[in-house]
């Protein structure tokens, strides 16, 4: 079955400090994969996207995420947190035939002033 | 510019009582539609989707169903509401492209369900 799994659920940083949040895969096809950001009382923004090409891709805030095909891995990285980061994450997968997706359980972060 | 709108933002509802979510987008045509629901701790759960009107898919049996009345205009109901259809419903579109293809999906504001 499909599945998108993300191994943190809860994440406590200082700022300043580095953020990587997994995230893993379950899908027989080709993906495209996502980050979305809810901060607390927004809407569900995109972080990042990959589609095809370069693994690394550069999203909004100085995010960043790797595609590690062989691992089936897309996690996000930000090498330096803010305060204003602290929000709940989530990994989506999804065939781009039919637009839909597939999310993993969320990651909040906690960034302390 | 394309912007999604959910009402209400927040509803409480006794159990047994009929439901009506609604979903409209503008600045957009034949969009792809997307109800979802969000629970803590569970990410998100996509329920319905539908790629034009009167089509509609349902990707888990539950005790909702959808409706697609007009291009833009996407409803979420229920006849009799239960306790476990609490929870936070997100109403998303995406664009298709002239290839066919999919990418990624826009998000309105939610609806804040309580079930008592």
């Amino acid at each position: 079955a499909q599945s998108v799994s993300q191994h943190n659920h809860h994440v406590i940083l200082s700022e300043a400090a580095s953020l990587e949040l997994g995230c893993n895969y379950s899908y027989g096809g080709t993906v495209n994969l996502f980050w979305y950001v809810q901060y607390p009382g927004q809407h569900l923004q995109l972080l990042l996207k990959y589609f095809s090409g370069d693994p690394l891709v550069k999203g909004i805030k100085g995010f960043e995420a790797e595609f590690i095909k062989s691992k089936f891995s897309f996690n996000l990285r930000k090498p330096s947190v803010q305060w204003s980061d602290t929000a709940e994450y989530f990994c989506a997968v999804g065939p781009s035939n039919t637009g839909k997706l597939i999310f993993g359980q969320g990651t909040t972060l906690q960034v302390k002033p | 510019s394309q912007t999604i709108h959910q009402w209400p933002a927040t509803l409480v509802q006794p159990v047994g009582s009929p439901l009506s979510l609604e979903c409209t987008v503008e600045g957009t045509s034949n969009p792809n539609l997307y109800w979802y629901r969000q629970a803590a701790g569970r990410g998100l759960q996509l329920l319905f989707y539908s790629v034009g009107i009167g089509q509609i898919s349902s990707e888990v049996p539950q005790n909702l169903s959808a409706s697609r009345p007009q291009d833009r205009q996407f409803i979420l109901s229920s006849k009799k509401l239960l306790l476990s259809d609490s929870g936070f419903y997100l109403c998303a579109w995406s664009v298709i492209e002239l290839t066919g293809a999919i990418y990624e999906q826009y998000f309105g504001p939610g609806t804040r369900l309580t079930v008592t």
